[in-house]
């Protein structure tokens, strides 16, 4: 299916583990961006990439590590899990920079006890 | 004080009202300004995006910008119950970009 998705939906981990959060689109764009949603906050960006293997961060990257060895992938992993880091994550496709014109998964409400 | 301000509602409105949805930045360097809708536990989707200051129409939904006061709306007309969702406004400039905390919007049939 063309498009952007995300795996897995829900996710309950434990503080301290390491998870990685996926995500895979179809478009061939170059960018794509992985943002958390907290209620109050809207989306803060984590981390973007604008090629297989160029990435940056963004607003909020303390704690969390990505990696783009392919254009259409770009896995999220938080190294140990804090509460703090629950959240609902979604990740981002554009050709554009910035994502003017962004398209969006579907979110991984990730909850750490 | 946040680099872009939204009133997070909630809105009620009946079928049939205009809507207006608002937010204010403070990064004059915005030079892109877009319109989100979310749906409950979706992802957003682009509505409309403006580049610098003007209008844009789409159908029921219109995007206006003000450079000089800092100031972005979405105007819904004849808004449906179909509409009720969450609006997010994003800006981007200068390699950033921000999103509002988005409006909640619910269009009582």
């Amino acid at each position: 299916d063309a498009g952007i998705t995300q795996s897995p939906r829900y996710k309950i981990t434990e503080t301290g583990r390491q998870v990685t959060l996926m995500c895979h689109q179809t478009w061939s764009h170059s960018y794509m961006f992985w943002y958390r949603q907290d209620l109050g906050h809207g989306l803060r960006l984590i981390y973007y990439s604008a090629a297989a293997d160029i990435t940056d961060k963004g607003e909020v990257p303390d704690g969390y590590v990505v990696s783009r060895s392919k254009t259409e992938n770009f896995p999220l992993t938080l190294e140990s899990a804090t509460r703090s880091q629950t959240s609902v994550y979604f990740c981002a496709s554009s050709e554009v920079q910035m994502n003017t014109e962004a398209f969006f998964g579907q979110g991984t409400r990730l909850t750490v006890v | 004080q946040k680099e872009v301000e939204q009133d997070p509602g909630p809105l009620s409105v009946p079928e049939g009202a205009i809507v207006s949805l608002n937010c204010t930045y403070s990064n004059s360097a915005f030079q892109y300004f877009m319109w989100y809708r979310q749906y409950s536990r979706k992802g957003p989707e682009l509505l409309m995006y403006t580049y610098s200051s003007g209008n844009k129409e789409d159908g029921r939904f219109t995007a206006q910008v003000d450079k000089s006061s800092k100031y972005i709306s979405l105007f819904i007309r004849d808004s449906q119950p179909s509409d009720s969702a969450t609006y997010l406004c994003a800006m981007s400039g200068n390699n950033d970009m921000r999103f509002g905390a988005g409006t909640r919007l619910t269009v009582k049939p």
